[in-house]
């Protein structure tokens, strides 16, 4: 079963738009940690943001803006202002206690593109 | 300071044959993980190694994959006898710890190694 989806696969803006990546998650356990990356055409994954199951306040740092919902088992990440610079592809990814909390598990992706 | 660095960046090689990739963590980081992106599977974890604990070798997909985390820092991913379907970038990460009681630290993955296997 799919742990964690991003059932966005792609999406095109124009800069200055804003722009939302979805994320949904599935876990048993109560404590656990979600995670945002973005992978820029270089290819390198850079960690964005970390937060746990128990501290449900949003957060921005900068342009970008997290909003986590246990009630509905997401952690969308929003960009305000969109630039060039955001074309990557982003990812979602859990760790949950019964792995330890070692093991991330991985959305697709959302392929994100910023056109000028 | 520097980051998670590895090698080779790129590899090609022949079907059947052996091949080794390197990863060096960030200095202090005690955790190291190896983790393999392919367009059909995504991201997959391969295996986890915490200090002098045995480690995690849960996400190898065959018994063709092996690791090896020398004096707690540099690690070595091996592939016996590749196969097409090896063919993949190979990303490793490390972070700060993965001790029981301090769960959850992000990780910071390096550049990766595209294998191709022809």
């Amino acid at each position: 079963a799919q742990k964690v989806t991003q059932a966005q696969t792609e999406i095109s803006v124009v800069e200055k738009e804003d722009v939302t990546l979805d994320c949904v998650y599935e876990t048993r356990d109560t404590t656990y940690y979600l995670f945002w990356y973005k992978q820029p055409p270089s290819g390198e994954l850079v960690f964005l943001i970390r937060r746990n199951s128990f501290d449900e306040q949003n957060e921005i740092s900068g342009r970008y803006s997290w909003n986590f919902q246990k009630s509905t088992s997401s952690f969308n990440f929003t960009i305000t202002a969109s630039q060039v610079v955001d074309s990557a592809v982003y990812f979602c990814a859990l760790s949950e206690a019964d792995t330890g909390f070692q093991k991330l598990v991985f959305g697709t992706g959302t392929r994100l593109l910023v056109s000028p | 300071g520097a980051g998670v660095s590895q090698s080779p960046s790129n590899k090609v090689t022949e079907k059947g044959k052996d091949v080794e990739l390197r990863c060096d963590p960030i200095s202090g980081h005690t955790a190291l993980y190896w983790y393999r992106q392919s367009l059909g599977q995504g991201l997959e974890f391969l295996i986890y190694f915490q200090g002098n604990s045995a480690p995690d070798k849960s996400g190898l997909p065959s018994d063709r994959f092996s690791a090896e985390r020398t004096g707690g820092s540099v690690s070595t991913l091996t592939i016996q006898r590749t196969q097409q379907e090896d063919s993949a970038v190979y990303l490793c990460a490390s972070s700060l710890s993965g001790t029981s009681g301090l769960p959850g630290y992000e990780q910071y993955f390096g550049p990766g190694t595209r294998l191709t296997v022809t």
